[in-house]
């Protein structure tokens, strides 16, 4: 199974600044017949399910805000917020989708405001 | 609009069984492969289940293979998680979520299970 690894766990920053949350796989989940990273980034606000914010690594959403912005391949990848808003505290995961299940979750990244 | 709505959850005790549905809405529910997501209390996100869209294939987490059954009735735009052999670690918001271009695009509120004495 491939598991996924969130760093930090937790990351507090002042409004306007930038957070930036990783997520390294175990193994690789970029399809080199398609060129595409199986990999979604999740926001979860609380009491609330998930939703998700990015996918193939790199593609927003339709109606996420731009300041959110995912990037990296292979096995390393990362989210940034370049301008953090007080409606993005929120817990941050990211799943890989590669190949065949299961689907792993990385533990997930807590923002919160300074 | 799409919408999941899960119903079924509640206070088991260990060794019992639960069954859970997830009631679809505002979709073309039989093309859809759709999932099982839970949270435990204060805890991460994990995958439990993936069911196809005609219900041929399924697709378990390893902690509950042989305990959980997931099915689904394209007739009643319904999906079923059939929970045996409860435990503690079970406990948890269960979330019924939809699959398209791999990832999980549509999710329910959840519902709560118990499994405690």
């Amino acid at each position: 199974d491939i598991v996924m690894t969130q760093s930090p766990d937790s990351l507090t920053v002042s409004l306007g600044e930038r957070a930036t949350i990783n997520c390294k796989s175990s193994q690789s989940v970029l399809d080199n017949s398609n060129n595409k990273n199986y990999l979604i980034w999740y926001q979860q606000k609380p009491g609330q399910p998930p939703k998700v914010l990015i996918s193939w690594a790199s593609t927003r959403e339709s109606g996420v805000p731009d300041r959110f912005s995912g990037s990296g391949s292979g096995t390393d990848f990362t989210l940034t917020i370049s301008s953090l808003q007080a409606e993005d505290v929120a817990v941050y995961y990211c799943q890989q989708y590669y190949g065949s299940p299961p689907w792993t979750f990385g533990q997930g990244t807590k923002v919160e405001i300074k | 609009e799409v919408q999941l709505v899960e119903s079924g959850g509640g206070l088991v005790q260990p060794g019992g069984s639960l069954r859970l549905s997830c009631a679809a809405s505002g979709l073309t529910f039989s093309g859809y492969w759709m999932n099982w997501v839970r949270q435990a209390p204060g805890k991460g996100l994990e995958w439990v289940a993936t069911i196809s869209s005609d219900g041929s294939q399924k697709y378990y987490v390893d902690s509950v293979k042989g305990r959980f059954t997931f099915s689904r009735d394209n007739t009643k735009n319904s999906l079923y998680l059939q929970m045996n052999s409860l435990r503690a670690e079970d406990t948890a918001v269960y979330y019924c979520a939809r699959e398209t271009r791999r990832r999980l695009d549509c999710w329910g509120q959840g519902t709560l299970v118990t499994v405690s004495s």
